[in-house]
C-alpha cells in the first residue's frame, strides 16, 4: 500500500545534539512538508520541497534543516540551535495537478521528539 | 496571509446526535480551497472533506458535511449520527494554491460519549 512513513515514532535527544527525522513517500507525490504541532497552536509549517534538490522555509524554519537529495524521502534534522524541539513532528506530501486543484495532503503518522 | 480561526477548544456530543464545528478564515485570495482533517487518539491526520471556494455547492462524504458561506468566510463542520469513533481532534485548514502552505486553524477537540 502507498503510503508515508516517518521514523522513529518516539525520539529523545539530548541538549546540544542534532538529530534527524526520517521521512519517506511512495506515493510518487511531488511535493513534500514538514510541520510541527504543539498543544493548542494548531500546525506549523517549519520546511517544504517541490522538487528534488529544491525546499523552501516555511513558518518557523530556524534551527531546523532539510534534504531533498531523492523524490521519495524528505528527512528533517533538528539542530541545537533550535531552542525549544520537544513536540510532535508530521510529514506531508501531497501531488501538484496539472489544473487548478487542490486534493489535499497525505500525512505520515509523526515522530514526538523529546528533549531530556 | 491567510489565517484560520476554530473558536471552539472542546466540544462534547452524545452517540447518534449531531454536532457541528465552526471555522472562520481571512483571505484576499479570490480562489482557495478548504479542509477539514481529523486526528484521533493515535494521532494519524486523516483528510474528512474539502471544498473548493469557486464551488457554491457544499460537499459532503456520507455522515459529514460542510456549510460553505463564502461572504462570511465561514466553514463549519457537521458531524450527523455521531460515534465513538469520531473522537478526535478536527482541523479546519487553507491553501490557496494547488499544493504548498496550508494554514491550519488551532483545532477543535469532539468527544462522543456513549
Amino acid at each position: 500500500d502507498g503510503g508515508i512513513t516517518q521514523s522513529p515514532k518516539y525520539l529523545f535527544r539530548k541538549e546540544g545534539q542534532n538529530v534527524t527525522l526520517s521521512c519517506e513517500q511512495n506515493l510518487n507525490h511531488d511535493a513534500m512538508y514538514w510541520y510541527r504541532q504543539d498543544p493548542g497552536q494548531g500546525l506549523r509549517l517549519i520546511y517544504y520541497s517541490q522538487i528534488v534538490n529544491d525546499f523552501q522555509k516555511g513558518d518557523i524554519a530556524e534551527g531546523y534543516s532539510v534534504s531533498r537529495e531523492k523524490k521519495e524521502s524528505f528527512p528533517l534534522t533538528v539542530t541545537s540551535a533550535q531552542k525549544n524541539p520537544t513536540a510532535f513532528y508530521l510529514c506531508a506530501s501531497s501531488i501538484i495537478p496539472d489544473s487548478p486543484n487542490n486534493y489535499g495532503y497525505t500525512f505520515g503518522s509523526g515522530t514526538r521528539l523529546t528533549v531530556v | 496571509a491567510q489565517t484560520v480561526t476554530q473558536s471552539q477548544p472542546e466540544m462534547s456530543v452524545q452517540e447518534a446526535e449531531t454536532v457541528t464545528l465552526s471555522c472562520t478564515y481571512d483571505t484576499s485570495e479570490n480562489n482557495y480551497y478548504l479542509f477539514w482533517y481529523k486526528q484521533p487518539p493515535s494521532r494519524q491526520m486523516i483528510l474528512v472533506i474539502r471544498q473548493e471556494a469557486y464551488k457554491q455547492q457544499n460537499a459532503t462524504e456520507n455522515r459529514f458535511s460542510v456549510n460553505f458561506q463564502k461572504a462570511a468566510k465561514s466553514f463549519s463542520l457537521k458531524i450527523s449520527d455521531s460515534q465513538l469513533g469520531d473522537t478526535a481532534m478536527y482541523f479546519c485548514a487553507s491553501a490557496t494554491d494547488s499544493w504548498g502552505k496550508f494554514q491550519f486553524g488551532a483545532g477543535t477537540q469532539v468527544v462522543v460519549t456513549p
